[in-house]
């Protein structure tokens, strides 16, 4: 199984301010199609999770663009360039290129 | 909108069996692949199992941890997911989510499942 390992875990954050949450795979996510299917997703308190970004840097619709995901090999980085105090909650992303399925562990960010 | 309702979720003794519902509306059901997610209390989101659409075989997929206890399956005459939970155990107790594929764009609200004596 693909490992998914997040950094960091918890994340204190402060409106206005940049935030970045790192995700690395164990194994290559380029699936034999082309795509790399790496996902993150926003769990905000009491709901369900919501899609914030699609095959690695892909903003899903109604996201805002201060929101951005970018690839290094297999280091995966989201980054917040502002944050707001609706952003609190945990983060995760996840590898869709092989099953099984697999999430990190999730990274909990709020507001400082 | 599309809209996932789940159902079916309860408390249910070790060994036991339970059946999870998912009814999908204001989407191409018929031509999707879908999952089933869950989370166990206080904890991560863990991928519980898939099922292709007919056109691509209808085919499950499951996690070594449920494999040979979870079955997917779905009635595209319903718009309806299932889950069929046999030989529960503590560890699956959980909310269990369904949703759909690719990228997981929509989820429903969830459902819990309590597996306790």
């Amino acid at each position: 199984d693909i490992v998914m390992t997040q950094s960091p875990l918890s994340l204190p954050v402060t409106p206005g301010e940049p935030a970045s949450i790192s995700c690395k795979s164990s194994l290559s996510l380029l699936h034999s199609d082309g795509n790399t299917y790496l996902d993150w997703y926003l769990q905000k308190p009491g709901q369900s999770p919501q899609l914030l970004i699609y095959l690695v840097s892909n903003r899903a619709s109604g996201v805002p663009d201060r929101f951005s995901g970018s690839a290094s090999g297999t280091d995966f980085t989201l980054k917040i360039s502002r944050v707001e105090a609706e952003d609190v909650g945990i983060y995760y992303c996840m590898q869709a290129t092989q099953t099984p399925y697999t999430f990190g562990q999730g990274t909990k960010v709020d507001i400082k | 909108e599309v809209q996932l309702v789940e159902s079916g979720g309860g408390l249910v003794k070790p060994g036991g069996s339970l059946r999870l519902s998912c009814v999908v509306s204001e989407f191409r059901f018929t031509y999707a692949w879908m999952s089933w997610v869950r989370q166990a209390p206080g904890k991560g989101l863990e991928w519980v199992g898939r099922i292709k659409s007919r056109f691509n075989g209808g085919t499950p997929d499951y996690p070594a941890t449920v494999k040979g206890r979870f079955t997917i399956s779905r009635d595209d005459s319903k718009n309806t997911l299932y889950l069929q939970m046999d030989s529960l155990k503590s560890e699956d107790t959980a909310v269990y989510f369904c949703t759909t594929e690719p990228h997981f764009a929509n989820w429903g609200q969830g459902t819990l499942v309590t597996v306790s004596s």
